[in-house]
């Protein structure tokens, strides 16, 4: 079965530290997500990424935060200078399509992030 | 602010029981709902969803239930079996473009006694 695949598993980084994290979606999938879950909460909406370019972000998604698809497989989330609250779990998702009911997203493993 | 919530944060199920986890939402303009199974370090699975349209869907050995007169939400598996020990979450969103983001509740977190 297809499925979206994220490195690192996990990344301890300083803070004040870049951070890329990657993401391979599906492959016919066109709408890509990010999102994140600092431990014990609930999963919470980053950006959504469409037609190479962002379709939605939510607050926390700020300047610091940026998304790339530098080329046809990857999607990427960048973290300029990290701070101790970015410290989560950060997830890829992606679609097939947009805005249609049945429009399962299908999540990657993760990415667990430790700023320290 | 609009938000979708869980009644119950933890539930304890003996094994070949039934469960029945529920959600409540508050955004009357939600379109689709979904429950997603989150495994410990994994990332949310997707079970099962609902278009606003419908008051019931089954799946294997899954139903979920909407009534939107009290916008309530609620999953029941049947039978339950060890492997469905998990973190369950609801979840909403539109149907139109450029509002497709999940809105994730709490989580429930099942526990299946064996």
């Amino acid at each position: 079965e297809p499925e979206v695949t994220q490195t690192p598993s996990h990344q301890v980084t300083q803070m004040g530290q870049e951070v890329i994290l990657r993401c391979v979606p599906i492959s016919n999938h066109l709408y890509f997500y990010w999102y994140r879950q600092i431990l014990g909460q609930k999963v919470e909406f980053l950006v959504s990424f469409y037609n190479n370019e962002i379709s939605e972000k939510s607050e926390i998604f700020d300047d610091q935060f940026s998304v790339e698809r530098p080329d046809g497989s990857n999607f990427t989330l960048k973290i300029r200078s990290t701070k101790l609250e970015d410290s989560a779990m950060y997830f890829c998702a992606s679609s097939e399509v947009r805005g249609a009911a049945g429009n399962t997203i299908y999540f990657g493993e993760g990415s667990w992030l430790t700023v320290v | 602010g609009e938000s979708v919530g869980l009644h119950l944060p933890t539930l304890s199920v003996q094994e070949g029981d039934n469960s029945i986890i529920n959600c409540a939402y508050s955004n009357s303009a939600s379109d689709y709902f979904i429950w997603y199974k989150q495994e410990s370090g994994k990332g949310p699975q997707f079970i099962i969803d609902i278009r606003s349209n419908m008051d019931k869907r089954q799946g294997q050995r899954v139903t979920v239930l909407l009534n939107k007169t009290v916008k309530h939400l609620s999953l029941q598996i049947a039978a339950t079996q060890p492997g469905d020990s998990a973190v369950y979450f609801c979840a909403e969103r539109g149907l139109n473009f450029g509002n497709e983001k999940l809105t994730f509740g709490t989580g429930t977190r099942l526990t299946i006694i064996p």
